[in-house]
């Protein structure tokens, strides 16, 4: 069965500090990979998503970027911190081509001070 | 992107009581998602439809898939402290295969 994980958990980081959050899949091949940001109490927004390997696309023009080094890799990067960077990051997969259902990783909460 | 609109908002209800929430668009849709969230925790597939007027159930939960494609609600019944979360609708538009999603129902169950 496939499992998607998500590292780290939670994170804290200041102002101007970089990032990476990292997503990983087990299961499946050539998946469709999506970051998603959620704000407190809000719905998703799509970030970046991605249909194989060094194939990403930005939704959003944002101090924020992907990048999939490996099939069933995909982290997310950030040079410099903003505030408004923190929220809950959510990866999700899909099975590729004509499947919809997208599933979600557990996400890491990134509280930015 | 642009959101459904998923209604209600929020809901606060005793146990054992059905709830029903809706979501809706101006365009046309190719498959209906409902997903679960609880605190601090990603999103979980609940239910996936697929075609118009399609009825689907997964234990106390039914949803389904309306007639004009651009809409589609979920039915919880006898409901239970546990289904406290958020529920989200969500689903690809027919023109561009984007996915959009509700901005969530937040279901609070009284015991």
């Amino acid at each position: 069965s496939q499992t998607i994980h998500q590292w780290p958990a939670t994170l804290v980081q200041p102002v101007g500090s970089p990032l990476s959050l990292e997503c990983t899949v087990e299961g499946t091949s050539n998946p469709n990979l999506y970051w998603y940001r959620q704000a407190a109490g809000r719905g998703l927004q799509l970030l970046f998503y991605s249909i194989g390997i060094d194939q990403i696309s930005s939704e959003v023009p944002q101090n924020l970027s992907a990048s999939r080094p490996q099939d069933r890799q995909f982290i997310l990067s950030s040079k410099k911190l903003l505030l408004s960077d923190s929220g809950f990051y959510l990866c999700a997969w899909a099975g590729g081509a004509g499947v919809n259902e997208q599933f979600f990783g557990p996400g890491t909460r990134l509280t930015v001070l | 992107g642009q959101q459904l609109n998923q209604s209600p908002q929020s809901m606060f209800i005793q146990e054992g009581e059905d709830v029903s929430m809706n979501c809706t668009s101006s365009s046309i849709f190719n498959t209906w998602l409902w997903y679960k969230q609880e605190p601090g925790e990603g999103p979980v597939l609940l239910i996936a439809l697929y075609k118009a007027g399609e009825l689907t159930s997964n234990g106390r939960l039914t949803a389904q898939f309306g007639i004009t494609r651009k809409d589609s609600f979920l039915n919880i019944s006898a409901s239970i402290p546990s289904d406290v979360g958020i529920y989200f609708c969500a689903g690809p538009e027919e023109n561009n295969n984007d996915m959009r999603f509700g901005a969530g129902t937040r279901l609070t169950v009284k015991p």
